[in-house]
């Protein structure tokens, strides 16, 4: 079945820098790869998500990019803020129905 | 628009028991998925439910089991409960064979 690595498990970054975390996807037959945030006490939000016809999609600081070839998506969050500090957790979809395989999650903490 | 409702929020209980946990979908979604969520870990799917069947499984025993009724809302049960099932339970909806999965806040559950 899909297996999805995550990287880094932890990042830190300084307010206003960029923080990127890249995941990686073993199933060549994952078609929907997407992209949430996890703050303490709550459900997975979706943030963003690319399918496997794109190579990149943006969403004001957010983006995604997708490597087909290599098997690796990785987000890519600009201008980071206080409030962008939670976990983040890289999907990949192995079939048409909305099973999802998760990664293990990035803690990213931005400190003013 | 109410979101993906789950209750209770938190539960405990003691080995060897059984528990019921219950997700209202989001408005116009009619797919239900259940995932598991461990301290520290991205989310494990455990099985999902279109036209009250069953569609796919995870990796999970028999001992985890689940409905969806005509008003597409769902239950998962688990019966003789391990300290390892201690976990966060995740709900998450969506329409049909959409892509865009939107879950719940988790039922929080502690076995002792």
């Amino acid at each position: 079945g899909e297996n999805v690595e995550q990287h880094p498990s932890t990042l830190s970054v300084q307010e206003g820098d960029s923080a990127v975390i890249k995941c990686t996807y073993s199933d060549s037959a994952s078609n929907y790869f997407p992209w949430y945030k996890q703050e303490l006490g709550k459900g997975p939000q979706l943030i963003i998500d690319i399918r496997s016809n794109v190579g990149e999609k943006k969403d004001q600081r957010i983006a995604v990019t997708l490597n087909k070839t290599a098997k690796h998506f990785s987000l890519h969050i600009t201008e980071t803020q206080p409030e962008d500090s939670a976990v983040y957790f890289c999907a990949a979809r192995p079939d048409s129905w909305g099973k999802l395989q998760f990664g293990a999650g990035t803690q990213v903490v931005v400190t003013p | 628009d109410a979101g993906v409702t789950q209750s209770p929020t938190h539960l405990i209980k003691t080995r060897g028991q059984q528990v019921t946990l219950r997700c209202s979908p989001k408005s116009g979604h009619d797919t239900v998925s259940w995932y598991q969520q461990a301290l520290g870990q991205g989310p494990q799917f455990i099985f999902q439910y279109y036209e009250e069947e069953e569609r796919q499984r995870g990796n999970f025993p028999d001992r985890f089991s689940g409905h969806q009724f005509p008003n597409y809302s769902s239950e998962l049960n688990v019966n003789a409960l391990l300290l390892g099932d201690s976990a966060l339970y995740l709900c998450a909806t969506g329409p049909g064979h959409g892509e865009k999965l939107f879950f719940g806040s988790g039922t929080q559950l502690s076995v002792l």
